[in-house]
């Protein structure tokens, strides 16, 4: 009963640092995404995937990477931490059908000083 | 591309009334899904309800309900007998019914929603 699960949830970097989001789901989703929230932005989608092997770029890709080599885990690589990535991130799952509901992660707060 | 718009950042309600929230989003597509998430103080993104384009009828969960006007582009959520637990930030999002949409939501701003005892 596991759903989707991120770690870490809490993280501090320096600027320049570089660290890897883990994001898990156990229900063999195909779909999975990442987002950035930001204060009063919303949730803003980084990167996705609509399966193993396949990913793209999302509203705002740039400082970030991700693959996906098994349908369980999509990890979000910060390459060069900057300020500017200060923000809560979560991951999300979903079946590919159309009305399916987007189970989220419980995110990971993470300051870049 | 499409746009969602949740145009009052903040609202109140007393507890046991009625508030609705409001959501507008813009699309040229017909076939789409709206959603309203729940985002408590532990941020955990929760699902409240959800409605297909295709339908008239609006749908309704317990003491949730929304008031979908596809012509207006309008998706508004309306709380019942509001509960201290409702307190939480709300935000509505689109996700597209077409191939190379359909993978990801769109949200809006969100909105504080406080309910005072």
């Amino acid at each position: 009963n596991a759903g989707v699960t991120q770690t870490p949830k809490f993280q501090v970097l320096k600027t320049g640092q570089s660290m890897t989001l883990q994001c898990a789901q156990d229900m063999n989703h195909e779909y999975m995404s990442w987002y950035r929230q930001d204060p009063g932005m919303g949730l803003r989608l980084i990167h996705y995937s609509v399966g193993a092997g396949i990913t793209d770029q999302g509203e705002v890709p740039n400082g970030y990477n991700v693959s996906r080599s098994t349908t369980e885990d999509f990890p979000l690589r910060l390459l060069s931490a900057a300020p500017s990535q200060t923000s809560v991130y979560f991951c999300a799952s979903s079946y590919s059908t159309f009305n399916s509901e987007a189970f989220f992660g419980q995110g990971t707060r993470l300051t870049v000083v | 591309a499409q746009t969602v718009t949740q145009s009052q950042p903040e609202m109140s309600v007393q507890e046991a009334e009625t508030v609705t929230l409001s959501c507008t989003y813009d699309t040229s597509e017909s076939d789409y899904y709206l959603f309203w998430y729940k985002q408590p103080p532990s941020r955990q993104m929760i699902l409240v309800i959800r409605q297909e384009a295709y339908k008239q009828q609006n749908a309704t969960e317990n003491r949730f309900s929304v008031n979908f006007q596809k012509a207006a582009k309008s998706f508004s959520l309306k709380i019942s007998d509001s509960q201290l637990g409702d307190a939480a930030m709300y935000f509505c999002a689109y996700r597209s019914a077409n191939e190379g949409g359909s993978e990801k939501l769109v949200f809006g701003k969100g909105m504080k929603l406080t309910v005072n005892p």
